[in-house]
């Protein structure tokens, strides 16, 4: 398996600034994706981290509003940019490998 | 384009065996996933599938797979107060759950009765 953290673990933030969320993985994994998990609702993926390229973004989330990175194998960073109270939610961070996805265990975000 | 479907609720007794059931639309799913999801904590694998396969045994857990019917459940036996938590299903669609993302279903609350 892999062990996953994020940094911060939770953050209270006002409208208009950004975030940035670290995900760390103890061992080189082939990909890396973002979750959002809006509150009492089903996880929705944001993006794919792709290491060394621009991440690729599901249908509804663009690099303006959600740009990442993927710097190595082991480390990536989502920011929440110009935030809004609808993007309150946990952020997620995961990591493939060998047809198995491991969570971290969460940001949860809270924009006033 | 994909879509997961799952009960909201379960209800079952101590002791029994709960049977958590899916339905997915993607007939080019690859793996199909169970994670389960405790108050306040992050997501756990629990168990996955390939879809060139029927079943799958894990201790306590079974997985079967209905690829015709596009039918995924997960068998929890001997169901006690620790496995009270909302179950998620999941998909991962062409090369498999190392190199795409999932698609979640809306999750089934486990309760346990006593």
């Amino acid at each position: 398996s892999a062990v996953i953290s994020q940094k911060p673990s939770r953050d209270i933030c006002q409208r208009g600034t950004s975030l940035t969320i670290q995900c760390q993985v103890d061992s080189q994994v082939t990909m890396m994706f973002w979750y959002r998990q809006q509150p009492g609702q089903s996880l929705t993926l944001i993006a794919t981290a792709n290491q060394g390229s621009e991440a690729t973004y599901e249908s509804g989330f663009v690099i303006d509003k959600f740009p990442i990175s993927r710097p190595n194998l082991t480390f990536s960073t989502l920011t929440v940019s110009n935030m809004s109270p609808e993007d309150s939610s946990i952020y997620l961070c995961s990591a493939g490998r060998n047809y198995e996805q491991y969570f971290g265990p969460g940001t949860r975000l809270t924009v006033t | 384009g994909e879509d997961v479907e799952q009960s909201l609720f379960l209800s079952v007794r101590e002791g029994d065996s709960s049977v958590i059931n899916c339905t997915y639309t993607d007939s080019s799913s690859t793996y199909l996933y169970w994670y389960k999801q405790e108050p306040g904590a992050g997501l756990q694998l629990l168990t996955y599938i390939f879809s060139n396969m029927d079943m799958k045994q894990d201790q306590r857990l079974t997985v079967l797979l209905n690829k015709k019917d596009k039918h995924l459940s997960l068998r929890i036996a001997d169901t006690q107060t620790g496995d009270s938590a909302i179950y998620f299903c999941a998909e991962s669609i062409n090369s498999g759950g190392g190199a795409d993302g999932l698609t979640f279903g809306k999750g089934t609350h486990l309760i346990i009765q006593p």
